[in-house]
Formats: structure tokens, C-alpha cells, sequence
């Protein structure tokens, strides 16, 4: 069974420039998440999608960060614009849904450094 | 809200030592609880949960948790460390709701001394 596959798994840009992340969950997987890991702390969830629509995007920094899942299947990432504390790995998870108990299954991340 | 709280961010133990990892939670609903592992350069991978069933959890690669009401606690151990045990690993909460999600601790590094 294929895992969450993440691209691009590396990406350095200047502040105030514009990334994007893509993720494709386990195949059945109702619910997708994109977690900020910043060096030497744990994920924080950022947003939570069960299908295609949002479940929680509390902590989303709205001003810059926005994410989309189409047809409750793959998801992207995106920042515009950039800033420095930006720099981070960002990993997306799935899992089954409902009744998983917060089991989640992860990508290897994708790691932005913000010049 | 729900947390989780690892004191330290470095643990060194010898090869074939035992391993303590620590592990207290505060929840306001029966909690369930993971620890995940995160070797460099990759994602986290489940080691271990409990979800109420039985308090003492065994996960892969020998690990093993404990989930102590009393003490809020979920340390994780291992009996005899190995050096591909090196990695950092994170504990986590969740309410197993029907939205539920993860919320992770900061993480501690094990390193595993020759």
C-alpha cells in the first residue's frame, strides 16, 4: 500500500516569494492534515480537512497561508508571502476518518527554508 | 484543551541499556495517547496507542507504554536500547473524537551510545 507522498521534499526561496505543497493521502483516506514542524519543537497543526471540506484551520495564519483540497483527494499548500519564521518542514498526514482514534499516517514533509 | 508535556529534549543511554522516555498528558476527557518516532529526514511513524483498552500498550521494535491515571503518565520504555533506536520521538493526545486530532509534545532525542 502505497504511503502520503509529499513534493517538493526541499525548497529555498527569498521572503516575500510565494511556495506551494502537494499531498496525496493513502487511498480511503477521509481525512487530510497539514502539520508545521519548526526545528526543535513537535507538528502543530495548521488545518484539518475531512473530504473536502475544513474541519478546523484554528491555527492557519490566514493573512498568508492558504490550503485547498479538491475533490476530497489530493491537497495543497501555500504561502504567499513568504517570511522568515516561515522556515520549517511541512507534513501532511491522513487517515481513515471518523473512528481512527487519531491515528495518522504521515508524509516524509516537504522543508522550507525562507531566505 | 488537550496537552501533552515532555520534559528534556535529550536523552543518551548506552547500547543495551534501558530506555525511559517521559510522558505526562492533561486531557478533560478519557485521552487517547500515541507515541510516534521520527528518524531523520523522514516523517513520524507510529510506535505505539492507547485507547482505553489495556494500560499496558506494546508497540513495534520492543517498545512498550504504560498509561497511569494517577499520574497522568504515558512513558514510554524499552528494556535493551539498540543503536538504530537513535531518532527523536514524540507523544501525543487525542480525544478519538469524532474530528479528533493530534496534539504533540516537543519532542525528546534519544541518542544510543556504543
Amino acid at each position: 500500500e502505497a504511503g502520503v507522498a509529499q513534493s517538493p521534499r526541499y525548497k529555498i526561496i527569498e521572503k516575500r516569494q510565494s511556495v506551494a505543497f502537494w499531498c496525496n493521502p493513502i487511498s480511503g483516506h477521509a481525512t487530510l492534515y497539514w502539520y508545521q514542524q519548526i526545528l526543535g519543537q513537535g507538528p502543530k497543526l495548521l488545518i484539518q480537512f475531512q473530504n473536502n471540506g475544513v474541519v478546523d484551520d484554528s491555527q492557519l495564519p490566514k493573512d498568508r497561508f492558504s490550503a485547498e483540497r479538491l475533490k476530497g483527494v489530493d491537497s495543497t499548500l501555500k504561502i504567499q508571502p513568504a517570511k522568515l519564521e516561515d522556515s520549517a518542514v511541512y507534513l501532511c498526514a491522513s487517515s481513515l476518518g471518523p473512528g481512527s482514534a487519531g491515528e495518522l499516517f504521515f508524509g516524509e514533509g516537504s522543508r522550507l527554508t525562507v531566505l | 484543551a488537550q496537552s501533552v508535556t515532555q520534559l528534556g529534549s535529550h536523552v543518551s543511554v548506552s547500547e543495551g541499556a534501558l530506555v525511559l522516555l517521559r510522558c505526562n498528558y492533561s486531557s478533560s476527557v478519557p485521552p487517547y495517547l500515541f507515541w510516534y518516532v521520527q528518524y531523520p529526514n523522514q516523517g513520524l511513524q507510529l510506535l505505539l496507542k492507547y485507547t482505553s483498552a489495556a494500560t499496558l500498550v506494546k508497540g513495534i521494535n520492543g517498545f512498550e507504554a504504560e498509561f497511569k491515571k494517577s499520574e497522568t503518565s504515558f512513558h514510554l520504555t524499552k528494556p535493551s536500547a539498540h543503536m538504530s533506536d537513535a531518532a527523536e520521538y514524540f507523544c501525543a493526545v487525542s480525544d478519538g473524537g469524532a474530528n479528533s486530532k493530534l496534539t504533540f509534545g516537543k519532542g525528546i532525542t534519544l541518542s544510543v551510545r556504543p
